[in-house]
């Protein structure tokens, strides 16, 4: 099992570029999400998807987009980027188990904006 | 909205002390608390503590959680430079699948 994987490692885009960050994940989780790391922020929430063809918005949506392709994919799409975007984006899966709400992380992409 | 705090920010001790971090948290309908260990790259879980006053414990860390103080703390004892990280806290509720952070605490072990 590879867990969950994330693409690309790195990227930098010039303001108002676009791009598409992927995630995948082969644990037949059901919940995956999205997070923005930055110093001294922790963890922030941008959207999550509970089941394959639900999304919700999390703390800091504005300025993304997701789709939750299969149960497996989950891809964050930046529009038109923006230098307050520059940080490092996680993806997540949900154990499916009773009682848990352990997530399991992918090794994230480090985004600058320039 | 539910709501983290940990502290401290950051600490720095020597090899062979011995740590305490702090959690606090605000949570509609608390479902559980998690402890998560950050080194270069993503979060590994380390415990998820549900009930009051029951310790977690896997090898030198250990966690326990005060649902009614609304605190949770992780012990490490006997640290090493392999516990140099962020440990991050996070809590769930019922009424969702989210899970909220807090802003980590940064620990620096000096040989």
């Amino acid at each position: 099992n590879a867990g969950v994987t994330q693409t690309p490692k790195f990227q930098v885009l010039k303001t108002g570029q676009s791009m598409t960050l992927q995630c995948a994940q082969d644990m037949n989780h059901n919940s995956m999400y999205w997070y923005r790391q930055d110093p001294g922020m922790g963890l922030r929430l941008i959207y999550y998807s509970a089941s394959e063809g639900t999304t919700d918005k999390g703390e800091v949506p504005n300025g993304y987009n997701v789709s939750r392709l299969n149960k497996r994919e989950f891809s964050l799409r930046l529009e038109s980027a923006a230098p307050s975007q520059t940080s490092v984006y996680f993806c997540a899966s949900r154990s499916p188990l009773a009682g848990s709400n352990e997530q399991f992380f992918g090794p994230g992409t480090r985004l600058t904006v320039l | 909205e539910d709501k983290v705090v940990q502290s401290p920010l950051s600490l720095v001790v020597h090899e062979g002390d011995t740590v305490t971090l702090n959690c606090s948290y605000e949570v509609t309908n608390f479902r559980s608390l998690l402890w998560y260990k950050q080194e270069k790259k993503a979060p590994t879980f380390l415990f998820m503590l549900t009930s009051s006053g029951i310790e977690k414990k896997s090898g030198r860390l250990s966690s326990i959680l005060d649902k009614k103080e609304l605190f949770s703390i992780l012990n490490i004892t006997a640290t090493q430079t392999g516990d140099s990280a962020i440990y991050l806290c996070a809590v769930s509720n019922f009424g969702n699948e989210k899970l909220t952070f807090g802003t980590g605490t940064r620990l620096t072990i000096i040989p």
